[in-house]
């Protein structure tokens, strides 16, 4: 079965420092990747995706995320962060011919401080 | 192009209570999913209606169900309510059901049991 890890549950970042968010995967055949961001009381926004090809993607809002295959990692960073990144940030693995969507990982809160 | 829409975004339901959750996926997008997101339980994938028909379904009880009309709009109901259905319900649409494609999601609706 395919599943997603988030390795760290909250993390702070000076406003204006770099981020790298992790993500593990666990898939039988090449993934389908995503981030989404949540901020509070808000639904999931994507901020970008992974089918194939590049194994950099850039996404909305400054983020990027490099698939590795070999770590199976997917994680995500930005350059420089601004307090407006301050959410949850949701790595998710699908969709697949089973009977799920979407698995995603357990989150990362994201702390920004001035 | 507007995007997915969840109605209500607020209610509050008593035990052994029913509810229902109205979902407009966005203009085109015929695949439509529901998922719960709960603290303790993170985003658990509830199921999947394409062109009316159920495709995918989580591992939720009976108690959760849904429809999926011809203008792709979807509903999920819930029956006899427990405490333990207090999270935020968001739904999602993408153009079909193949793998791959683009999963966007709504605002969500957060339901309180008491």
């Amino acid at each position: 079965a395919q599943s997603v890890t988030q390795p760290d549950i909250h993390i702070t970042v000076s406003e204006g420092a770099s981020l790298e968010l992790r993500c593990n995967y666990s898939y039988g055949a090449t993934p389908y990747l995503f981030w989404y961001v949540q901020s509070p009381g808000q639904g999931l926004q994507l901020l970008l995706k992974y089918f194939s090809g590049d194994t950099l993607v850039q996404g909305i809002k400054g983020f990027e995320a490099e698939f590795k295959r070999s770590q199976s990692s997917f994680n995500l960073r930005k350059p420089s962060v601004h307090w407006s990144d301050a959410a949850e940030y949701f790595c998710a693995v699908g969709p697949n011919f089973g009977n799920e969507k979407l698995t995603f990982g357990t989150g990362t809160r994201l702390t920004i401080i001035p | 192009k507007a995007g997915v829409t969840q109605t209500p975004r607020y209610l509050i339901k008593t035990r052994g209570q029913q509810v229902t959750l109205s979902c407009s996926p966005i203009s085109g997008h015929r695949s439509v999913s529901w998922y719960q997101q709960t603290p303790g339980q993170g985003l658990q994938f509830l199921f999947e209606y394409f062109s009316e028909t159920q495709r995918n379904k989580g591992n939720f009880p009976g108690r959760f169900s849904g429809r999926q009309f011809s203008n792709s709009r979807s509903e999920m109901n819930v029956s006899t309510l427990e405490l333990g259905d207090s999270a935020l319900y968001l739904c999602a649409s993408s153009l079909t059901f193949i793998s791959g494609n683009t999963i966007y999601f709504g605002e969500g609706s957060w339901l309180t049991v008491v």
